[in-house]
């Protein structure tokens, strides 16, 4: 079945760019997902990007795709306190099912 | 529009006893999605409608569970026979059909005890 792999932590000072890789197994994914969940929070839909494209820019978050490669990242530029979350990447398969990988808990030192 | 909404936000209940739970999707989404999240792991995908129709069942979900949504609009989750293992936050998930975007409920969350 379809697989979504990211790195559980990150530690990244504040004002630095945090980066946030993901790679998944589906090359018939739609779309994919990043996803934030704040502590005791529900998941909290940050950005997205369809799977024919291999950038997008939204304000500090920058999304790439790289298609042959599967693989997804999430750059937050500036990381503020704030940015302190678990981040989630998702993939809409064939069939139209949203599979998650298990969440990168980012850190912000000050 | 108020967006997902899920109810109760928390449960506790005694093993062996039956819960259910309620979600009403983004009015007009016509997908909705069932999802399990326990503690330090991603949503787990459980089931999916488009209108009424169950699409798919997660091959991992126990025959306990049983999920509903009769008339293409809210949706029930129901667990029988509640187990310990079975505690979690349960996320419910709306979007159009292969429409971009998937927005989530607040999750009620249940502690068997």
């Amino acid at each position: 079945g379809e697989d979504v792999e990211q790195s559980l932590f990150l530690s990244v000072r504040e004002g630095d760019s945090s980066v946030i890789n993901c790679t998944y197994t589906d090359s018939s994914s739609t779309y994919l997902y990043w996803y934030k969940q704040e502590p005791g929070a529900g998941l909290q839909l940050l950005t997205y990007i369809f799977s024919n494209m291999d950038m997008k820019q939204d304000q500090r978050l920058t999304v790439l795709l790289n298609k042959k490669d599967k693989h997804l990242s999430l750059r937050i530029a500036d990381t503020q306190t704030g940015d302190s979350a678990i981040y989630f990447c998702a993939e809409r398969d064939r069939d139209d099912k949203i599979i998650f990988g298990k969440g990168t808990r980012l850190h912000i030192l000050p | 529009d108020t967006g997902v909404s899920q109810d109760p936000r928390h449960k506790i209940t005694k093993r062996g006893q039956n819960v259910t739970f309620r979600c009403d999707p983004i009015s007009e989404h016509n997908r909705l999605y069932w999802y399990r999240q326990t503690l330090g792991q991603g949503p787990e995908f459980l089931t999916y409608f488009q209108n009424e129709a169950q699409l798919e069942k997660s091959r991992l979900l126990s025959d306990r569970f049983s999920a509903e949504r009769p008339k293409g609009s809210f949706s029930t989750l129901e667990i029988q026979r509640t187990e310990q293992g079975d505690s979690a936050m349960y996320l419910c998930a709306s979007s159009l059909v292969s429409g971009e975007q998937a927005f989530f409920g607040q999750g009620t969350r249940l502690t068997v005890v």
